[in-house]
């Protein structure tokens, strides 16, 4: 079965600063990759998905970006955080069954 | 478009009450639907799923119906736990892509 590691688990970052979130999944090949988000009271929305290597589509336009260097391994980043980006991340992969990681809690302050 | 819409919380019950969320949802084809519970600290875990209409999802004491014709995904459980208390999150996923959709979640205290 697949597993998913994803850190750091909380995170707190000044307005204007960069960001990158790193997902590693274990267990599978060739995963489709998700990051979502979770913003104070409102559901998890998917930001970017990945079929393959290099391979990264965009959900919602953002101050984000997603990127995917090796077949298990997705980064979430940002160049500047807004305060807006403050909110709870999650990484998931679906191979056979889809399988979510412990999620990033993430403070822009 | 495809969007869940699901009771909001909190919702405080007491050890051995019954649950109900809602959960009703809009979809442009024929999606499965999916219960996900979140436990503090950690990260989403499935709990049930129906796959067609009128399929029944169960596990741990939980059941949902798929109904297609109010288009509802209720989560029930007759005697709740102090360990049930968690964030439930109701979720489609259309049959032809991977992509879920999500619920705002609930969040779920029982007392002892």
């Amino acid at each position: 079965s697949q597993t998913i590691h994803q850190w750091p688990a909380t995170l707190v970052q000044p307005v204007g600063s960069p960001l990158s979130l790193e997902c590693t999944v274990e267990g599978t090949s060739n995963p489709n990759l998700y990051w979502y988000r979770q913003a104070a009271g409102r559901g998890l929305q998917l930001l970017f998905y990945s079929v393959g290597i290099g391979q990264i589509s965009s959900e919602v336009p953002q101050n984000l970006s997603a990127s995917r260097p090796q077949d298990r391994q997705f980064i979430l980043s940002s160049k500047k955080l807004l305060l807006s980006d403050s909110g709870f991340y999650l990484c998931a992969s679906s191979r056979g069954g889809y399988t979510f990681g412990s999620g990033t809690r993430l403070t822009v302050v | 478009g495809n969007s869940v819409t699901q009771m909001e919380g909190p919702v405080t019950l007491s050890e051995e009450a019954f649950l109900t969320i809602n959960c009703t949802y809009t979809a442009t084809g024929y999606p499965s639907l999916f219960w996900y519970v979140q436990y503090p600290g950690e990260g989403l875990q499935l709990l049930l799923k129906a796959t067609k209409a009128d399929d029944k999802g169960s596990n741990k004491g939980f059941e949902a119906t798929y109904r297609k014709e109010t288009t509802s995904f209720h989560l029930e459980k007759g005697s709740v736990q102090v360990s049930d208390s968690a964030v439930y999150f109701c979720a489609l996923k259309e049959d032809n892509f991977n992509k879920f959709y999500f619920g705002s979640g609930t969040k779920l205290n029982v007392k002892p």
